[in-house]
């Protein structure tokens, strides 16, 4: 079946440095989302990306779609303590559900 | 206020028990689905219902049951057959078609068999 790797599983990053995690599918995806996981709350959704190289911004958040539609990433810029959490891809592979990547704790010292 | 409600937030059960965990969502979305949540982990799909009275295994299904007798409700039962059933669980909806529409989560509730 399909599946979703995340790397890296754990991130520690000071805080005003940049920080990227990086998503893996086994197949062609007919899009991916990604969502944010704040320590002891539940995912929330960030954004879909649904074309071949389309890259997304928001305010310091960039996600993009590789061309080949089976990775993406996330990059954030100058990160703020505000930022913690767990982000994770969900791609969905079209006709199936979505499957969720295993996540990349983020984490980032004042 | 709009949104998808799970209770309760805490569930403590003895082994040996099953134990029914509530979802509901007024956000009139047709498809719910239920994830379970390990420490550090992904989140796996147990169940998801793309419409009332119809429902489909996900890839963690066995040792669970669920019901969808209205638009509104989505319930899971943990049932004793579940070998390991301590978990964080995660209730969702959305309104377009499985996979391809933004999914809303609930609060969730953390189960823990003593």
């Amino acid at each position: 079946g399909q599946q979703v790797m995340q790397i890296p599983q754990y991130q520690h990053v000071q805080e005003g440095e940049d920080f990227t995690t990086y998503c893996n599918s086994s197949t062609t995806l007919s899009n991916i989302q990604w969502y944010k996981q704040r320590p002891g709350g539940h995912p929330v959704f960030l954004i879909q990306l649904v074309k071949s190289g389309e890259v997304k911004k928001q305010k310091r958040l960039t996600f993009q779609f590789g061309e080949a539609k089976k990775n993406s990433s996330l990059h954030i810029t100058a990160t703020q303590t505000t930022d913690v959490g767990t982000y994770f891809c969900a791609g969905n592979n079209a006709g199936n559900m979505l499957t969720f990547g295993g996540g990349t704790r983020l984490m980032v010292k004042p | 206020d709009g949104g998808i409600t799970q209770s309760p937030k805490y569930l403590f059960r003895k082994e040996g028990q099953n134990v029914t965990l509530s979802c509901e969502q007024n956000l009139n979305h047709d498809a719910m689905y239920w994830y379970r949540q390990d420490p550090g982990q992904g989140l796996r799909l147990i169940y998801y219902s793309q419409i009332v009275n119809d429902f489909q295994k996900g890839d963690i299904a066995e040792g669970y049951s669920v019901s969808r007798e209205k638009k509104e409700s989505f319930p899971l039962t943990v049932t004793s057959a579940q070998k390991n059933p301590t978990a964080f669980y995660l209730c969702a909806s959305s309104s377009g078609a499985p996979g391809t529409d933004t999914q809303y989560f609930g609060p969730g509730t953390r189960l823990t068999v003593l």
